[in-house]
């Protein structure tokens, strides 16, 4: 099975900054690798498949880059819609898909 | 757009068997351009993916949860369901359904809003 281990666990940032977040995982996955955002009381929303590609009417500020085993989500210019919590999850090597344990994106 | 709606019972009795179903609108749950999943999050915890069946009839499950899954589709009401058997306290979670129409990618880019199951006697 393949670990995904996403950090930091808490990210305190303020609106406007941007952020930066790591998935990292235990073999390498290629380009096969997700990200979703989660808000409290909700379903996970798909951000970025393949690695780079956003999916469907995600906005340009959400970017995400990497290969092999390390991999970035980062998020230009926080608006405060942003807050959440963020899950990378890899699709390389299955099953079973595996899911990193989260990000939470907190407001300084 | 496809819409996913999760529906069964809230409470289930440790040792029994946890039954969820999973209604489709916007496509057809037998398109080859789909294939659908199920994902739990215990309360405050993280995705873990349960299983996923292909418009096939192929199913892949979690090597953790096995032995206790079982997930199928019914084509004529455009569902697909979830059985966990011989549940215990640590399987109660919210349970999402979720599909993928992205070829290459299995990803989940629609979702159920979820339905918590909660084991207790």
């Amino acid at each position: 099975e393949i670990v995904m281990t996403q950090s930091p666990a808490t990210l305190s940032m303020s609106p406007g900054e941007r952020a930066t977040l790591s998935c990292r995982a235990s073999q390498s996955i290629s380009s096969n690798l997700a990200w979703y955002q989660q808000k409290p009381g909700q379903a996970p929303r798909l951000l970025i498949y393949g690695t780079s590609t956003r999916a469907t009417g995600i906005p340009a500020r959400f970017s995400g880059s990497g290969s092999g085993t390390e991999f970035t989500l980062t998020i230009n210019s926080l608006q405060s819609e942003d807050f959440a919590v963020y899950y990378c999850q890899q699709y390389n090597n299955w099953p079973p898909l595996t899911f990193g344990g989260g990000t939470k994106v907190e407001i300084k | 757009q496809l819409q996913l709606q999760e529906s069964g019972p809230g409470l289930v009795k440790p040792s029994e068997t946890l039954s969820l179903i999973c209604t489709v609108s916007g496509g057809s749950i037998s398109s080859s351009s789909y294939y659908w999943g199920w994902i739990c999050q215990p309360p405050g915890k993280g995705l873990e993916w349960i299983g996923s069946i292909y418009y096939s009839g192929s199913t892949y499950y979690n090597p953790s949860l096995k032995s206790r899954v079982t997930i199928s589709v019914d084509t004529s009401k455009n569902q697909f369901s979830l059985k966990l058997s011989s549940v215990t306290a640590a399987d109660t979670a919210v349970f999402y359904c979720a599909g993928n129409s992205i070829a290459g990618a299995a990803s989940f880019d629609y979702w159920g809003q979820g339905t918590l199951v909660t084991v207790s006697s």
